[in-house]
C-alpha cells in the first residue's frame, strides 16, 4: 500500500530564509507525487506535481521539489520564503490506480518578520 | 467554469441526525473521492468513485455511504451523525490514470456533530 512520511508536523523559519519541507513515500508502483498548500481556513491549492518526466519540478509562488528514486523522496524547497507562503504543506502520492490521493500528515510552515 | 462544488459549507448536526453532503463537478471527470480532513491526520480518504455506477471504500469509511448515479455528482451520506464525524470533509475530482492536472479539489464542507 501506497504512504507517505511528512518529517516535522512544525517548521518555523525567518522571511527570506530557504525553508525545505521533508516528504518519503512508499509506493508498489512508479509514483505520482504532488505538493498542496492550505492557507488558513481555505482548500488546497495544487503547488505542484511528478508524474514521471523530469525530476526537478517547478511550481507555482516560485516553489520546486525534486524526485528521487533511490531515496524514495520527493522535497519541497523554496529559495527564500515570504510571510505570505505561512500556510500548511502536504505531500501526497497517487493510490487505487491513479484514481486517489494519500496523503501525509501536514507541514505547518511558519514565516516570521 | 465552476470546478468542484460542495455544498453546504457549513452544517451544524444533532447526534443521531443523518444528512448528504453534496458533490458536483462540470469537468467530466471520471474519478471522483471525498475526504476528511482533521488537525494532525492530514486527509484521509472516505469513498471513491472510477465512474458512474462504480464506488468503493477508503481508509475511514464507516458511517459514510456513497452513490454515483452520474458523472457529475457524487454525494457522501451520513446515516446516523456522531461526535467523531465533526471534521472538513473534502470532495475531489481527477480523470484518466494519466493524472497530468493532478485532481480538484472542493472548496470543503466544514461539520459540527453535537
Amino acid at each position: 500500500a501506497q504512504s507517505v512520511t511528512q518529517l516535522g508536523s512544525h517548521v518555523s523559519v525567518s522571511e527570506g530564509a530557504l525553508v525545505l519541507l521533508r516528504c518519503n513515500y512508499s509506493s508498489s508502483v512508479p509514483p505520482y507525487l504532488f505538493w498542496y498548500v492550505q492557507y488558513p481556513n481555505q482548500g488546497l491549492q495544487l503547488l505542484l506535481k511528478y508524474t514521471s518526466a523530469a525530476t526537478l519540478v517547478k511550481g507555482i509562488n516560485g516553489f520546486e521539489a525534486e524526485f528521487n528514486k533511490s531515496q524514495t523522496s520527493f522535497h519541497l524547497r523554496k529559495p527564500s520564503v515570504h510571510i505570505s507562503d505561512t500556510a500548511e504543506y502536504f505531500c501526497a502520492v497517487s493510490t487505487h490506480g491513479y484514481s486517489t490521493l494519500t496523503f501525509g500528515k501536514g507541514t505547518m510552515l511558519l514565516v516570521s518578520p | 467554469n465552476a470546478g468542484v462544488t460542495q455544498t453546504p459549507k457549513f452544517q451544524v448536526l444533532k447526534t443521531g441526525q443523518s444528512m448528504t453532503l453534496q458533490c458536483a463537478q462540470d469537468m467530466n471527470h471520471e474519478y471522483m473521492s471525498w475526504y476528511r480532513q482533521d488537525p494532525g491526520m492530514g486527509l484521509r480518504l472516505i469513498h471513491y468513485s472510477v465512474g458512474a455506477g462504480i464506488t468503493d471504500q477508503g481508509e475511514v469509511p464507516n458511517g459514510y455511504n456513497v452513490s454515483r448515479s452520474t458523472t457529475e455528482d457524487f454525494p457522501l451520506r451520513l446515516l446516523s451523525a456522531a461526535p467523531s464525524q465533526t471534521s472538513v470533509y473534502f470532495c475531489a475530482s481527477s480523470y484518466g490514470q494519466g493524472m497530468s492536472n493532478g485532481y480538484t479539489f472542493g472548496s470543503g464542507t466544514r461539520l459540527t456533530v453535537v
